[in-house]
């Protein structure tokens, strides 16, 4: 399996905190992105990157804020949490070439209580 | 901009076959993909369609009508471990990023 890891795999916090999801690959990949999972709402792209600080804005960023300062690690910040960020945030890679190769991480399930 | 739609959930039974339908509009087309995505876990690929016409891969398959903006996955000889969500999506107009529609959850009884 490819090497992707989200840590961490569970968290509660609380409204107005900042929070930070870490994406972790070992497979050198160019793109990762980053997808949140709501019922009725399938999977929606929050951010990705397209390189070392390369990154640009999906569908639902704001509230969101990313950084890539090197190839492995991508990460997720919600600078203010509030109650409709609650979620499962996933993590997904894919090769240069790869359309096949998107693979996802384990996902990370977050509470803003 | 994009749109993509399936049924939101479909039921079936052991041994039976299923087709799930995912029409599209996009405004460029670069590949549709099919994931299945079991309860509390990550999605995982399933098939790709960039040229019409049908992908056999053992018990699914996939087809794809580029005129039409259609697609649909094809389970064949379902089995109660097919009982998952299915996610059609579609490259973004640049190619860089996967837009997903909002899945179909089938159950598959005995």
């Amino acid at each position: 399996d490819a090497g992707i890891t989200q840590s961490p795999r569970h968290k509660v916090t609380e409204t107005g905190t900042p929070v930070t999801l870490r994406c972790h690959q070992t497979e050198n990949h160019r793109y990762m992105y980053w997808y949140r999972q709501d019922p009725g709402h399938g999977l929606r792209l929050i951010h990705y990157s397209y390189g070392v600080k390369d990154t640009d804005k999906g569908e639902v960023s704001d509230g969101y804020s990313v950084s890539r300062s090197k190839t492995e690690d991508f990460l997720l910040t919600l600078e203010s949490a509030t109650s409709s960020q609650t979620s499962v945030y996933f993590c997904a890679i894919r090769g240069d070439r790869d359309y096949y190769g998107y693979t996802f991480g384990s996902g990370t399930r977050l509470t803003v209580v | 901009g994009q749109n993509i739609d399936q049924p939101t959930e479909m039921t079936a039974t052991e041994g039976a076959i299923v087709q799930i339908n995912c029409t599209y509009q996009t405004s460029g087309f670069n590949g549709l993909f099919w994931y299945q995505q079991h309860a509390g876990e990550a999605p995982t690929f399933l098939s790709y369609n960039v040229l019409d016409g049908l992908e056999e891969k053992g018990r699914f398959s996939s087809f794809l009508s580029r005129s039409k903006g259609y697609s649909y996955l094809l389970l064949k000889e379902l089995q109660m471990k097919d009982s998952a969500s299915y996610l059609c999506a579609a490259l973004n107009q640049a190619g860089t990023a996967l837009i997903f529609g909002k899945g179909t959850t089938l159950s598959v009884s005995s």
